[in-house]
């Protein structure tokens, strides 16, 4: 079985600050790690993803997640907020061979002027 | 690269309509998913197709619900009687095959309001 849990249905950070999401994940088996963004009223845009190799995996939009497996962590970050950031960002495990996705909840992220 | 295509983008209906989506993948993927996502939650995975077989359906996918892709290329996702509980946004992704590791394409989706 798989699960993701996202801590922080909601982050508020200023423009210019350090962007910080996190994000947890169960999986019985090795897992594929997504992050995705959603702006409003339209689908789910690829940010980055981890199956194998490094752990550091970089994204676009100058965001990068570090695959933790001692910790069961994939947190995402940004070490600069622009205001086009805010939206509502998605983790979510992979790793079936089904290839379906499990989501967590998602944490709104707003950026302050 | 097109990318997914869904339509239509809203769809207002009467409780106990029946209502149809259509989902255009992205070309030469063969993997098609369809997800349910409503307010303030993430998307929930309904079913897929690998070509044209249905490989796995959802609990959360009832009686009610019926997915095709014909010949491994468009998919269409019927909602039979419609009830208040079916409003969301139904999203429809694409992949190719080979290896878990491919990213999955979202479409904009189609928002599904019930009156």
């Amino acid at each position: 079985a798989q699960s993701v849990t996202q801590l922080g249905s909601h982050v508020s950070v200023s423009e210019g600050a350090l962007v910080l999401l996190r994000c947890n994940y169960s999986s019985s088996v090795p897992p594929y790690l997504f992050w995705y963004v959603q702006y409003p009223n339209q689908g789910l845009q690829l940010l980055l993803k981890y199956t194998t190799g490094a752990t550091l995996v970089k994204g676009i939009n100058g965001f990068e997640a570090e695959f933790k497996k001692s910790e069961t962590s994939f947190h995402l970050t940004k070490p600069s907020a622009h205001m086009s950031d805010a939206a509502e960002y998605f983790c979510a495990v992979g790793g079936s061979n089904t290839g379906k996705l499990i989501f967590g909840q998602g944490t709104t992220l707003q950026v302050k002027p | 690269d097109t990318g997914v295509s869904q339509d239509p983008r809203h769809k207002i209906t009467k409780r106990g309509q029946n209502v149809t989506f259509r989902c255009d993948p992205i070309s030469e993927h063969n993997r098609l998913y369809w997800y349910r996502q409503t307010l303030g939650q993430g998307p929930e995975f309904l079913t897929y197709f690998q070509n044209e077989a249905q490989l796995e359906k959802s609990r959360l996918l009832s009686d009610r619900f019926s997915a095709e892709r014909p010949k491994g290329s468009f998919s269409t996702l019927e909602i039979q009687r419609t009830e208040q509980g079916d409003s969301a946004m139904y999203l429809c992704a694409s992949s190719l095959v080979g290896g878990e590791n491919q990213p999955q394409h979202f479409g904009d989706g189609t928002r599904l309001s019930i009156l």
